[in-house]
């Protein structure tokens, strides 16, 4: 079936560094795409979100990019923190008939970004 | 701003018995999903709900599993006569506005289901 998956499950830097996680997606009708940070016993917290008509959104600290001609996503960090460490999740959702879209999202499995003083 | 939120934190039931979990969401928001995330893993989906109707139920079990959300008060996700396998993290989230649009959806802090 289809799915988001990552390239890479553990991702290690220093602090000040700037930190990449990647993301893999295999439905070209994903029309939306989001990144989530989840720290441990908490729920997922939004970064930040990319329309499929956009290749670049940039926020405080945060870029995220999207390339549709090889089906990625990365998740940029800038300056990476301790604060920083935490799971990563790529999420998509798919338009449906029509151009709507439906809500529900797919997510990938995790990156773990462990940021070390 | 209240966030998502989800009661109760943890929950512990015996095999064979019911399991109720809550969800209030973000103020003003009439959009809300159920998610299930198994250890190490990421959130699968299991169903969209809007006040009173249910739009979307693909990943929820067809049986002992139910939703609703009602007209007055929290949603509500429903295991019946749970099983071992029932143990896992169940997440909640919230979006002002759901199919036709792209809203981010908001989560909350979620209810970890144990069954002894």
């Amino acid at each position: 079936g289809e799915s988001v998956g990552l390239h890479l499950p553990t991702l290690s830097v220093q602090e000040g560094d700037n930190s990449i996680i990647n993301c893999a997606y295999s439905n070209s009708a994903s029309d939306y795409f989001i990144w989530y940070k989840q720290e441990s016993g908490k729920g997922p917290q939004f970064i930040i979100d990319i329309r499929s008509n956009m290749d670049k959104r940039q926020g405080q600290r945060v870029t995220v990019l999207l390339n549709k001609t090889v089906k990625h996503l990365s998740l940029q960090i800038a300056a990476t923190q301790p604060g920083d460490s935490a799971v990563y999740f790529c999420a998509e959702n798919i338009a449906g008939a029509g151009g709507t879209s439906y809500g529900k999202l797919t997510f990938g499995q995790g990156t773990i970004l462990t940021v070390h003083p | 701003n209240a966030g998502v939120m989800q009661n109760p934190r943890h929950l512990v039931r015996r095999r064979g018995q019911e399991a109720r979990l809550r969800c209030s969401p973000m103020k003003g928001h009439s959009h809300v999903y159920w998610y299930r995330q198994l250890p190490e893993e990421g959130l699968k989906f299991m169903v969209y709900l809007q006040k009173e109707n249910i739009i979307d139920e693909s990943g929820m079990p067809k049986e002992r599993f139910s939703a609703e959300f009602p007209k007055e008060g929290p949603s509500i996700l429903r295991i019946q006569q749970v099983v071992r396998g029932d143990s896992a993290a169940y997440f909640c989230a919230s979006s002002l506005s759901g199919q036709g649009s792209n809203q981010p959806q908001h989560f909350g802090d979620g209810t970890r289901l144990s069954i002894l």
